[in-house]
């Protein structure tokens, strides 16, 4: 079975520091990789995604993330975060049609 | 707006009573979805419709029923259910099954008493 795993439970930073949020996947084949975002009282939204192609992913309001398929590896990137990136960040893999997601990292960003 | 509507929002009900939360999608996507998301763990995909038909039963237990009329509905029936099920059950909806890039609904938070 494919599993999702997020090393960070929660990450707390100041503003213009810089977040990486790792993400590995248990799949060998073929897999779509996914970051969610779900800010305070929303609704959970897509960041970035991967298919094929560019290993370098860029996404909405700055992130990046990388797909390291030696690594099963799909970490997640900001330079410099924002007070607004306080969230829950989710990362999800798709094989075999089942979306399958982390636990989750909560980042909280200090102002 | 994420075009995906979940109702009721906010949901308290007994461990004898029945009830059902409704999911309605206005993006015109086939695939439809109810995840169950508790504190501290991962998503937990519970069923999986496309083209109304059920294509994924991920051993949930038979106090949930879900039921899906058309492309644009969904509804998950309760009943008799356990404290240990209060949760935020999420919907989400796709336009296909694979290479699914999934748009969710706020959720309703369920807590069973």
């Amino acid at each position: 079975a494919q599993s999702v795993s997020q090393h960070n439970h929660h990450v707390i930073l100041s503003e213009a520091a810089s977040l990486e949020l790792g993400c590995n996947y248990s799949y060998g084949g073929t897999v779509n990789l996914f970051w969610y975002v779900q800010y305070p009282g929303q609704h959970l939204q897509l960041l970035l995604k991967y298919f094929s192609g560019d290993p370098l992913v860029k996404g909405i309001k700055g992130f990046e993330a990388e797909f390291i398929k030696s690594k099963f590896s799909f970490n997640l990137r900001k330079p410099s975060v924002q007070w607004s990136d306080t969230a829950e960040y989710f990362c999800a893999a798709n094989n075999d049609y089942k979306l399958s997601f982390g636990a989750g990292t909560t980042v909280t960003v200090r102002a | 707006e994420t075009g995906v509507t979940q109702t009721p929002r906010h949901l308290v009900m007994g461990m004898t009573n029945k009830k059902s939360l409704k999911c309605e999608q206005h993006l015109g996507h086939n695939a439809m979805y109810w995840y169950k998301q508790s504190a501290k763990k991962p998503l937990e995909l519970m069923f999986v419709y496309n083209f109304k038909e059920q294509t994924e039963n991920n051993s949930v237990p038979s106090r949930f029923s879900p039921e899906c009329p058309n492309s644009s509905h969904l509804f998950l029936h309760l009943h008799t259910l356990q404290p240990e099920d209060s949760a935020l059950y999420l919907c989400a909806s796709s336009q296909a099954l694979q290479l699914a890039e999934a748009f969710f609904g706020q959720g309703t938070r369920l807590t069973v008493v």
